[in-house]
C-alpha cells in the first residue's frame, strides 16, 4: 500500500490531453513539494516535473504539474505514442523522513 | 556526460549480505544528495534509502531499517549499500539516483538515474 495514491491505470488517443492524480496527506504533499517520473520498462526512470510544477531542461512543454492541497497532478497534452509507460509522482514525508512513491500509474495511447 | 553506473548485484541465500556500488561520473558529487531506489518485478517504485552531500543526514525505508547501511565515499565519486540478512522480498532491481539538492531533507526530485542491479534472494 503506498503512502501516495494514483490510479493503476490511465489511457488515452493521440492528441488528446489526460490527467494523473496523486492524493496524499499533510506530512508530504501538504507540507512538501511533488515529483513526477515517466519509467519505461527496462529504462531508467527520467524525471519530467519537480517542485509541482518545473520542467528539467528537455523535457517538452506537453507535460505540466500543479498541486493543490495535499494532491498533486500531472498532464499531458497532444499524447503521443511514445508517451505510453508508467508514472510515478513522488515526495518527501516528514513523518516517515524519507521520499514515498505513488503505486505508478500505466498510461495507454490507445 | 552526466552518469550514474551501478554494480554489486547478485543472487544470494536468504539471510546473506551483499554490497551494492554506484559510481557517479561527469559531475560534482558531493553537490549532490543521493538515494537507492528499487523495483520489485512487476511492483512499482520504492524509495529505500538517502544520504545527504557530507553524510550527515540518512534516512531508510522501515521495509530495509537496521538491515541496510547506506554511505559514500566522495572522494572516490561512490555510493553504497551495504544490505544484510537479505530476505526472498528484497528481490528487486536496485537504481541508484541523484537528488538535485544535497540536503536529502529539502529533497526537489531525482534527475539523474543509473541503468539499475538487479538483487535475487533464493535459496
Amino acid at each position: 500500500q503506498s503512502v501516495l495514491t494514483q490510479p493503476p491505470s490511465a489511457s488515452g488517443t493521440p492528441g488528446r490531453r489526460i490527467t494523473i492524480s496523486c492524493s496524499g496527506g499533510r506530512s508530504n504533499i501538504g507540507t512538501n513539494t511533488v515529483h513526477w517520473y515517466q519509467h519505461l520498462p527496462g529504462m531508467a526512470p527520467k524525471l519530467l516535473i519537480y517542485g509541482n510544477f518545473q520542467r528539467p531542461s528537455g523535457v517538452p512543454d506537453r507535460f505540466s504539474g500543479s498541486k493543490s492541497g495535499t494532491s498533486g497532478s500531472l498532464a499531458i497534452s497532444g499524447l503521443q505514442s511514445e508517451d505510453e509507460a508508467d508514472y510515478y509522482c513522488a515526495a518527501w514525508d516528514d513523518s516517515l523522513n524519507g521520499v514515498v512513491f505513488g503505486g505508478g500509474t500505466k498510461l495507454t495511447v490507445l | 556526460e552526466v552518469q550514474l553506473v551501478e554494480s554489486g548485484g547478485d543472487l544470494v541465500q536468504p539471510g546473506r549480505s551483499l554490497r551494492l556500488s554506484c559510481v557517479g561520473s561527469g559531475f560534482t558529487f558531493d553537490d549532490h544528495a543521493l538515494h537507492w531506489v528499487r523495483q520489485v518485478p512487476g511492483k512499482g517504485l520504492e524509495w529505500v534509502s538517502g544520504i545527504s552531500w557530507d553524510s550527515s543526514a540518512i534516512g531508510y525505508a522501515d521495509s530495509v531499517k537496521g538491515r541496510f547501511i547506506i554511505s559514500r565515499d566522495n572522494a572516490k565519486n561512490s555510493l553504497y549499500l551495504e544490505m544484510k540478512s537479505l530476505r526472498n522480498e528484497d528481490t528487486a532491481l536496485y537504481f541508484c539516483a541523484r537528488d538535485r539538492t544535497a540536503t536529502m531533507i529539502s529533497h526537489y526530485g531525482m534527475d539523474v538515474w543509473g541503468q539499475g542491479t538487479t538483487v535475487t534472494v533464493s535459496s
